[in-house]
């Protein structure tokens, strides 16, 4: 299958800096990828979809100024937590697929301090 | 918007046991996926089904389009088996790049 690497996989920072992570597609071009978020105990969450050449679509609630997407070229995706404060604390992965198969990255567990 | 539950939450079992894990969604899908999820964080894809079942080693998978129904067993379970099991539908059943929504995982423990 499709092989998605995610960087970094862990993280601490200390509040107010910016952290940025990077979703790399291997072996295949990926025109959209899906970013998601999983606080402790709790069900991942689609944040935002990545589109390739375009502005990313956020989900209600996920402030797109805040949640910074870039995705310029069809093997690269970032998402930049800007300003981040203690409560961005959670463990963020990106994945490839939805209607069709779903490859993940490792996912970036991220501690704001 | 689709919704996913997933039933149980949390299931202890011994070693051996067969294993099932259920799970139903709100709105008409093309895919529905398994997945696992280990206690890093990683996550691995098992299955992705539209309908009939599938069968990947001692994991089987099973869908009912027409009940909105899913369910993911494990024959002759083994402690490591033990993880966290998400179900996840398109959050928005609307065809094209679509990304998912999840059940609340059902985090299994198989004792030796």
């Amino acid at each position: 299958g499709a092989v998605v690497s995610q960087h970094p996989s862990w993280v601490i920072c200390k509040s107010g800096t910016s952290v940025k992570i990077e979703c790399r597609s291997l072996d295949f071009q990926a025109t959209t990828m899906f970013w998601y978020r999983q606080f402790p105990k709790q069900s991942l969450m689609l944040m935002a979809t990545s589109n390739e050449g375009s502005k990313a679509t956020y989900e209600q609630g996920v402030e797109k100024d805040k949640f910074l997407i870039n995705h310029a070229s069809l093997t690269l995706s970032t998402l930049t937590v800007t300003s981040a404060h203690p409560e961005d604390s959670s463990f963020y992965i990106c994945s490839e697929g939805g209607n069709t198969e779903a490859f993940f990255g490792q996912g970036t567990r991220l501690t704001v301090v | 918007k689709n919704e996913v539950e997933q039933s149980p939450q949390n299931l202890t079992a011994q070693e051996g046991e067969f294993i099932t894990i259920n799970c139903s969604y709100s709105v008409g899908i093309s895919a529905l996926h398994w997945l696992q999820q280990h206690p890093g964080g990683g996550i691995v894809s098992l299955f992705m089904l539209s309908s009939g079942k599938k069968k990947h080693g001692r994991l089987i998978a099973t869908i009912n389009i027409q009940e909105k129904h899913s369910s993911l067993h494990i024959t002759a379970s083994h402690p490591r088996d033990s993880a966290v099991y998400i179900c996840a539908a398109p959050k928005y059943s609307g065809g094209g790049a679509d990304g998912l929504t999840f059940g609340k995982g059902t985090h299994l423990i198989i004792q030796p």
